[in-house]
């Protein structure tokens, strides 16, 4: 059984602060994780990727996140909040399951940013 | 290279009524899995589809039915319907080799009158 926690519905933040978006998950083997954002009106673009090579993993628009095995947690990082960040973003744990790749996605957190 | 492409984009329907939802995976995949995504809710699985068969499925009734035809592109239908059921359906490729990260379409919007 896998499953992702989000902590925290809603995140706000000043432009040009800290974007800290949390994610917990649990698996049973080692799991690949994701981090995905959604824009209204359209669908889930994947952010970056952990595939059990470097911890840290850089993603587009200046994103990054890093796994920490002992805390099971893979939060998503930005040192500069801009406007257009504001956004859903989606965390996903995939696990293999039965012979297959099971993805299963955290509720959401939704980031606004402040001006 | 054109990505992951859904159709129709908006859907009304009365309850009882049936739909269809159409998906074309991004080129090179062959892997599609469907989403529902209530408002405010994260992607729920429904089913994912390879070599034209289901092959894994979620927690949804068998109202959710689906197919993958020969080019990999792909159909949801769904009988019945319930007012439940309006949501955000999404529809994501993958290559079979991969390590899960999927490829998502902007969706179709399905409203339940």
């Amino acid at each position: 059984a896998q499953s992702v926690t989000q902590l925290g519905s809603h995140v706000s933040v000043s432009e040009g602060a800290l974007v800290l978006l949390r994610c917990n998950y649990s698996s049973s083997v080692p799991p690949y994780l994701f981090w995905y954002v959604q824009y209204p009106n359209q669908g889930l673009q994947l952010l970056l990727k952990y595939t059990s090579a470097a911890t840290l993993v850089k993603g587009i628009n200046g994103f990054e996140a890093e796994f920490k095995k002992s805390e099971t947690s893979f939060h998503l990082t930005k040192p500069s909040a801009h406007m257009s960040d504001a956004a859903e973003y989606f965390c996903a744990v995939s696990a293999y399951s039965g012979g297959y790749q099971k993805v299963t996605f955290g509720t959401g957190t939704k980031l606004q940013v402040i001006p | 290279d054109a990505g992951v492409t859904q159709s129709p984009t908006h859907l009304i329907k009365t309850r009882g009524q049936q739909v269809t939802l159409r998906c074309s995976p991004k080129s090179g995949h062959d892997t599609v899995s469907w989403y529902q995504q209530a408002l405010g809710q994260g992607p729920q699985f429904i089913f994912q589809y390879y070599e034209e068969e289901e092959r894994q499925r979620g927690n949804f009734p068998d109202r959710f039915s689906g197919h993958q035809f020969p080019n990999y592109s792909s159909e949801l239908n769904v009988n019945a319907l319930l007012l439940g059921d309006s949501a955000l359906y999404l529809c994501a490729s993958s290559t079979n080799t991969g390590v899960g990260a999927q490829h998502f379409g902007d969706g179709t919007r399905l409203s339940i009158l």
